[in-house]
């Protein structure tokens, strides 16, 4: 079984632009979480999607939004990039609620 | 806003020893999951944890949750430095998951 993939695994941007990362879910699972891991700090929830639908999101800025598609991928953006948004992106899959969320390996993101 | 605390941050212990990392949470909820993760990898999951009183033993390591006491427990047996990694409780409230800061093991031979 395919675990979770995300890309790019890096991306370099400047301030002021847009990120645009993919993660694509364990096959049958529906739904898929965003998580930001910056530097000395833990995991961050971001954003829940399931069945093509935002469940939740965390406290961050809307520039911060994203989407599921119907083959449940995903995809997050981060608009008007600031140098606090360098962080690990890590995306999760999951196939139920009660279900232990598996991780892709992430896209670390650098603003420079 | 669920509040996870770990405890100790930062673990060094010498291979054969016992030890215990804690997981304190601040709302009610019955499902906790325990993940491994190395340096510049993923996360993995180590244990899945739905009820109280549950308790989960993989090798040298064993997961117990108390919802009552919102804690949970992360026992190592006789370490060996293949353990070596951060370790973080996730706790499950709505199915938004609330990590805690992790704990840094280092496994000295």
């Amino acid at each position: 079984e395919a675990g979770v993939t995300q890309s790019p695994t890096h991306l370099i941007k400047t301030r002021g632009q847009q990120a645009t990362l993919r993660c694509s879910p364990i096959s049958g699972h529906t739904s898929v979480y965003w998580y930001q891991q910056a530097l000395g700090l833990g995991l961050q929830f971001l954003l829940w999607y399931d069945e093509g639908e935002e469940r939740n999101r965390g406290n961050f800025p809307p520039r911060f939004s994203g989407r599921q598609f119907p083959n449940y991928s995903s995809e997050l953006n981060v608009n008007a990039l600031e140098l606090e948004d360098s962080a690990l992106y890590l995306c999760a899959s999951s196939r139920s609620i009660g279900q232990p969320q598996h991780f892709g390996d992430g896209t670390r993101l650098s603003i420079l | 806003e669920l509040k996870v605390e770990q405890n100790p941050l930062f673990l060094s212990m010498q291979e054969g020893k016992n030890y215990t990392i804690y997981c304190n949470y601040s709302t009610t909820s019955d499902r906790l999951y325990w993940y491994r993760q190395d340096p510049g990898k993923s996360l993995e999951s180590l244990f899945v944890l739905l009820s109280n009183g549950a308790v989960k033993q993989e090798g040298r390591l064993m997961a117990s949750l108390d919802t009552k006491a919102r804690l949970s427990t992360l026992h190592i047996t006789a370490a060996v430095h293949d353990l070596s990694a951060t370790y973080f409780c996730a706790v499950d409230l709505s199915n938004q998951f609330y990590f805690g800061t992790g704990t840094s093991l280092t496994v000295i031979p």
